[in-house]
């Protein structure tokens, strides 16, 4: 079975600052691809960046890059230089090989303070 | 390119009625397509999801099912709704090639916000 554990329930980070937030994951396949998810206060899921666990190098997009950590089985977000506009729910999932659905975490809730 | 449509965009509903939400996909042929519901400050369980018309695999039983009438066009229902039904509902497509890939990611509508009272 998949599982994905995102341990931080809320988090704090000042406006500019980088902030980390952390995912683990458990798959005994080793064909597996890593998304990251951001859901603002209206809802939507809004696709933020991949990462395929045959990938050398760890994904990034704009100001987000994923430090995926392999043999720890870690998949975490980087936000460099926060925005007001990062405040959001942030969900990590899964997906392996051969399964249809894509596995999410609980979810970690950001707020950037001024 | 692609776009995902969902209505209505809230629904507040009597416990007992029946429910429908809608699904609609643009820009793409054969999509796989997803129900999630997501209660208040939760994260995301999967409902249904299919690969095709009429094809639907179930991932919780409960009181809700699903249909694909046509390619793009997802259906969530109730017969009868539960105040336990009340949450966000999202639906969302990929392409699954086959392997592993950045086409795998699901792409969500913007949802359906159910109270069920």
């Amino acid at each position: 079975a998949q599982k994905i554990t995102q341990t931080q329930p809320g988090m704090f980070v000042q406006e500019k600052e980088a902030v980390t937030l952390d995912c683990t994951y458990d798959t005994s396949d080793p064909s597996y691809g890593l998304f990251w998810y951001k859901q603002p206060s209206s809802g939507e899921m809004i696709f933020l960046i991949y990462q395929g666990s045959y990938d050398q190098q760890n994904a990034t997009e704009g100001r987000y890059s994923l430090n995926f950590q392999k043999a720890r089985k870690s998949a975490n977000l980087v936000i460099s230089a926060s925005q007001l506009g990062d405040s959001a729910m942030y969900f990590c999932a899964m997906r392996v090989r051969g399964y249809q659905k894509v596995t999410f975490g609980i979810g970690t809730k950001l707020q950037v303070i001024p | 390119s692609q776009t995902i449509h969902q209505w209505p965009a809230t629904l507040v509903q009597p416990v007992g009625s029946p429910l429908s939400l809608e699904c609609t996909v643009e820009g793409t042929s054969n999509p796989n397509l997803y129900w999630y519901r997501q209660a208040a400050g939760r994260g995301l369980q999967l409902l249904f999801y299919s690969v095709g018309i009429g094809q639907i695999s179930s991932e919780v039983p409960q009181n809700l099912s699903a249909s694909r009438p046509q390619d793009r066009q997802f259906i969530l229902s109730s017969k009868k709704l539960l105040l336990s039904d009340s949450g966000f509902y999202l639906c969302a497509w990929n392409i699954l090639a086959g392997g592993i890939s950045l086409s795998d990611t699901q792409y969500f509508g913007p949802g359906t916000r159910l109270t069920v009272l």
